[in-house]
């Protein structure tokens, strides 16, 4: 079965710094990867997906994410963090080589805290 | 505003008593789907539809039940909640289950005392 690890429950960084939230998958076919984040008392919103082609892939508010094969990773990436970018982020993917493939299988989530 | 709507946003109830957290989609969307959010576990899959009268169980169906009697809309139902349903839910729909996206609704926060 797919599955996501999110191996930081926390990330700490400085407004301005570079930031990455790590993700890493096991799926038994291709993977549809996708990021989300979500602000308090709100839903998750769609930040970036990865389908297919390049494997840096950007998505909103300046976040980007490069999908890696050889270690099953998706990591996502900030060259400058906001303090406004405070949330949780959560990976997901899609096994779209099994029957479940309309299964979205969510991490269990980073929370981010860019501090000023 | 293409949305995913979700009443109500909070709910306080006792343990049995029936109730129907409502989920309502604006973009003609054919997947819709429940999630449940705990800490430590992520989003998990309740039910999820292909369309209208196809329903299917995901990962944690026990003591839910939904329906799909129209496109755009798509309710949860528990029949008789039990405090371990206390949790955080969202309605999420995409147009295909596969490459696109999913938008989520705001969320409902349950409460089962």
């Amino acid at each position: 079965a797919q599955s996501v690890a999110q191996p930081e429950d926390q990330v700490n960084v400085a407004e301005g710094n570079p930031l990455t939230v790590k993700c890493t998958y096991s799926v038994s076919g291709n993977p549809y990867l996708f990021w989300y984040v979500q602000y308090p008392n709100r839903g998750l919103q769609f930040l970036l997906k990865y389908i297919t082609g390049d494997n840096l892939v950007k998505g909103s508010y300046g976040f980007e994410a490069e999908f890696n094969k050889s270690q099953t990773s998706f990591h996502l990436k900030k060259p400058s963090a906001l303090v406004s970018d405070s949330a949780l982020y959560f990976c997901a993917v899609r096994d779209m080589e099994r029957l479940s493939f309309q299964k979205l299988v969510f991490g269990t989530g980073t929370r981010l805290l860019v501090s000023p | 505003e293409a949305q995913v709507t979700q009443n109500p946003r909070y709910l306080i109830t006792v343990t049995g008593k029936k109730l129907t957290v409502t989920c309502s989609q604006n973009m003609n969307h054919e997947y819709m789907s429940w999630y449940r959010q705990d800490p430590g576990l992520g989003l998990r899959q309740i039910y999820y539809s292909m369309n209208v009268e196809v329903t299917d169980k995901g990962d944690v169906p026990e003591g839910y039940k939904v329906s799909r009697k129209e496109k755009r809309n798509f309710p949860l139902i528990l029949e008789s909640p039990s405090p371990n349903q206390t949790s955080l839910y969202f309605c999420a729909s995409s147009l295909s289950p596969g490459a696109t996206e999913a938008f989520f609704g705001q969320g409902t926060r349950l409460t089962v005392v």
